[in-house]
């Protein structure tokens, strides 16, 4: 049962225009998530998070949205640039819990 | 502050050998974490620990066993290794403030292969 979805393996965009990564999540209990980006033969790091008290969360070109009703959150990147180029890992947790489930990841693409 | 390291970076095990996967991380967190993540696939919790002495297990931990001796430490023992062991595995620790919006941190990863 897979909680946490990214539905799409992957994106191409041209730089300079706007990256938009999705996630859906399953259970109602996920009270904040996060966005990750991973760079091949390198963990992930850490860019992006909200909380369920909130409905958006900027970050200079990073914004994440979060539809609670819709159990959905996305992930803007503006303007996008070469460097963005990675996979992008959703993840959330719910109260309490000392757990982040993740999804499979997006593998963006931006190009020159 | 060298934030979380892993080694071996690169390994390849017989089916039926066995090997201890080190972690380490310096900033002094309480939670820490092993996942693995197989080809097109998202990261899959195999243990945890809340702190020196706990730990848990995770969505997949069959195959796997841990400690946590220190704070800073959290080893991965694979005892049989198997083919289905053939993965990336990567640490992460945690910072705890109890508003339970903090990040993970993770190493740079082991490459495991099992033939």
């Amino acid at each position: 049962d897979q909680q946490v979805k990214q539905n799409s393996p992957s994106l191409s965009v041209q730089e300079g225009r706007i990256s938009i990564l999705n996630c859906d999540y399953t259970n109602s209990m996920f009270d904040y998530f996060l966005w990750y980006k991973k760079y091949p033969a390198e963990g992930p790091t850490f860019l992006i998070s909200i909380s369920s008290i909130k409905d958006k969360n900027e970050d200079g070109r990073f914004t994440v949205f979060l539809n609670k009703s819709a159990k959905h959150l996305s992930l803007h990147i503006v303007p996008s640039q070469p460097g963005d180029s990675a996979v992008y890992f959703c993840a959330a947790s719910g109260v309490g819990t000392y757990k982040y489930i993740f999804g499979t990841g997006t593998r963006l693409k931006v190009l020159a | 502050n060298a934030g979380v390291t892993q080694t071996p970076k690169f390994r390849i095990l017989k089916i039926g050998q066995s090997m201890t996967l080190q972690c380490t991380q310096d900033m002094n967190h309480n939670y820490m974490y092993w996942y693995r993540q197989d080809p097109g696939m998202g990261l899959k919790l195999i243990y945890y620990s809340v702190g020196a002495g706990i730990t848990d297990k995770g969505e997949v931990p069959n195959g796997y066993n841990v400690s946590r001796s220190t704070t800073e430490d959290f080893p991965l023992r694979l005892e049989l290794a198997a083919p289905s062991q053939t993965s990336v595995y990567f640490c992460a620790s945690r910072r705890t403030s109890g508003s339970g919006t903090d990040t993970q941190y993770f190493g740079p990863g082991t490459r495991l292969t099992v033939l």
